[in-house]
Parts: structure tokens; sequence; C-alpha cells
């Protein structure tokens, strides 16, 4: 069974600093990932997603990914954050490998951005 | 990106009456939709797989007499919550499947709250 581990549960970063949101992954098949951003009372948007190829994703509003296989790792990264970027942040992947699953997500990691 | 509604967003139920929540994509077709369940400040879980014509697949532990999926269109699925009760208050959120972007479409969500 896929797994998703989300280290920090809140990160705080000052406005125009770098943010790394980290994801590592557990998965017995070539994992497809995601990234989602929750606002408070809102439903979840895709940020990037990664299923084959290139290893290094780009994203909406700036953010990117890159996965790595040696590291089970697909951190989530912005050069530079807004205070739009507050918010909760999922990483996924998909339960069995491929793109047909429903998502196994990791508990979040709420974004707090520092003025 | 694809968007996918839900409705109602938000409903109060007594203790004992069923609850009917629909979700639509609107603008590409779903041969499969999923319904997660979200509680306060947690991550999503998935409830079950609905594929449109055929039985919709439960996750362990969830009871699919309590949480009745239909499917019965490319465009349409609902989840009914039978005689609710108060644990079953929470965020319910589906997505649809696009097939061919291989990507999962975050509806809104739907509060339920049962008294």
């Amino acid at each position: 069974a896929q797994s998703v581990t989300q280290l920090g549960s809140h990160v705080s970063v000052s406005e125009g600093a770098l943010v790394l949101l980290r994801c590592n992954y557990s998965s017995s098949v070539p994992p497809y990932l995601f990234w989602y951003v929750q606002y408070p009372n809102q439903g979840l948007q895709l940020l990037l997603k990664y299923t084959t190829g290139a290893t290094l994703v780009k994203g909406i509003n700036g953010f990117e990914a890159e996965f790595k296989k040696s590291e089970t790792s697909f951190h989530l990264t912005k050069p530079s954050a807004h205070m739009s970027d507050a918010a909760e942040y999922f990483c996924a992947v998909t339960k069995s490998g491929g793109g047909a699953d429903g998502l196994t997500f990791g508990k979040g990691t709420h974004l707090i951005i520092q003025p | 990106g694809a968007v996918v509604s839900q409705h109602p967003s938000r409903v109060i139920c007594k203790s004992g009456t069923s609850v009917k929540i629909e979700c639509r994509s609107l603008d590409f077709q779903a041969t499969t939709m999923f319904w997660y369940r979200q509680f306060p400040k947690q991550s999503l879980m998935l409830m079950a797989t609905s594929n449109e014509g055929s039985k919709a697949t439960y996750e362990q532990g969830v009871e699919k007499d309590k949480f009745l999926i239909n499917h019965a269109s490319l465009t349409l699925s609902t989840l009914t919550v039978t005689s609710a009760h108060p644990e079953d208050s929470s965020f319910y959120i589906c997505s649809a499947r696009d097939t061919i972007k291989e990507t999962q479409y975050f509806g809104p969500g739907t509060r339920l709250l049962v008294l």
C-alpha cells in the first residue's frame, strides 16, 4: 500500500523567503505524486503533479517540486513566499500506482507567512 | 483547471434522516469519481471509488449501506448518507478524474452537520 509522510504540521516563513514543504512517500510501484493546496473552508486545488518523465515539475503560483526516487521524496518549493501562499498543503500519491486510483494523502502542512 | 461542483455546500439535518450530496464535473466527462471525508484539521480519507454504470468500490471500514453512492452519468455522482448520526458530521469532498490529463479535480466540499 502507498503512504505519504509530510514532515512538519506547521511551517512558518517570512514573506519573500524560500518555502520548502517536505513530502516522502512509500510505494511498491512507480508513483504518481501530487501537491494540492486548500484554503480555509474550500476544496483542494491542484498545484502540480508528477507522473513520468522530467523529475522537476513546475506548477501554478510559482511552486515547483522535484521527484527523487532514491530519496523517495517529492518536496515542494517556492523561491519567494507571498502572503497569499498561507494555506494548507497536501502531498498525495495514487493508492496503487498509476493514475486511475483514489489518492492517499499526507496529513498536511499548514504554511504560515510572517510579514 | 477543470471545474467540479458540489451541492449543497452546507447542510444541517436531524439525526436519523438521510442526506444526498451531488458531485458534478462541469467541463469534462468523468467515468470515475471519488468520495473523500475530511475531519477538522485532518487530512482527506478516501471513502469510495464511484464508477459510471457500475457499483462503487468502498474502502475498508466504510459502510456501503450507510454511504450510498450512485454514478448514473458521466458527469454526476451522488453520495447519500443514510440514517445520519452526529458522528457522520464532517466535510465531504468529491473528485472527478480526468482520464486524459490523469488528474483528479476536487469539488469545493460539503459540510454536513447532524444534530
